[in-house]
């Protein structure tokens, strides 16, 4: 299957900074990106869907003005944490999809593991 | 909105033995059903699916067998192994929205 990468895999941050976290589709365009957010033992959460070159469609209850993202390409997305605090900390999973192709199914990245101190 | 319903949250077997796990979801104009599997720190990764015009989906020990009328769906693994063990979500999706179940915990006992 397609492959998905993300960068970093894992950050540790003081609270108050910003962290990006960057999503990759790296053998087909991207043409949706998903942002997910999880918690130990617990499902996913869709944060925001973007198409490239459009604006972010967030989910109900998710701050865009905090989880500011990015699809700037058919190839890229980033999701960057302002001012992250505690409560920030998560497991972060991006999610693309292949518009032009007639199975659209969906690939999803390794995660990033974010921990605000 | 779409709401999925997973069932059971933890699920223990024998090697060997076959493990199914439920979702039933409510909007019926979802049509296309995945299945992912997760291990520990790393991401989903899509094992089988199934879209609404089919009913039963076989992918060697991996089945998914989809019920309209009811509204649900579920996956089938036989001869489990204990590299089977993991977490696994259902989701289903409508106008390219996936809604995911709970997740179930699967635990292969050697």
């Amino acid at each position: 299957g397609a492959v998905v990468s993300q960068h970093p895999s894992w950050v540790i941050c003081k609270s108050g900074t910003s962290v990006k976290i960057e999503c990759r589709s790296l053998d087909f365009q991207a043409t949706t990106m998903f942002w997910y957010r999880q918690f130990p033992k617990q499902s996913l959460m869709l944060m925001a869907t973007s198409n490239e070159g459009s604006k972010a469609t967030y989910e109900q209850g998710v701050e865009k003005d905090k989880f500011l993202i990015n699809h700037a390409s058919l190839t890229l997305s980033t999701l960057t944490v302002t001012s992250a605090h505690p409560e920030d900390s998560s497991f972060y999973i991006c999610s693309a999809r292949d518009g032009f192709s007639s199975y659209n199914e969906q690939f999803f990245g390794p995660g990033t593991r974010l921990t605000v101190l | 909105g779409e709401n999925v319903e997973q069932h059971p949250s933890t699920l223990s077997v024998q090697e060997g033995d076959s493990a199914v796990i439920k979702c039933t979801y409510s909007d019926s104009a979802s049509n296309y059903f995945p299945w992912y599997k997760q291990e520990l720190g790393k991401g989903p990764q899509l094992i089988i699916d199934i879209r609404s015009n089919v009913g039963e989906k076989k992918d060697q020990r991996i089945a998914v067998t989809l019920n309209k009328t009811a509204k649900h769906f579920s996956l089938h693994i036989t001869e489990t192994q204990p590299e089977d063990s993991a977490v696994y979500f259902c989701a289903a999706r409508e106008a390219g929205k996936s809604t995911f179940g709970d997740g179930t915990t699967l635990t292969v006992k050697p």
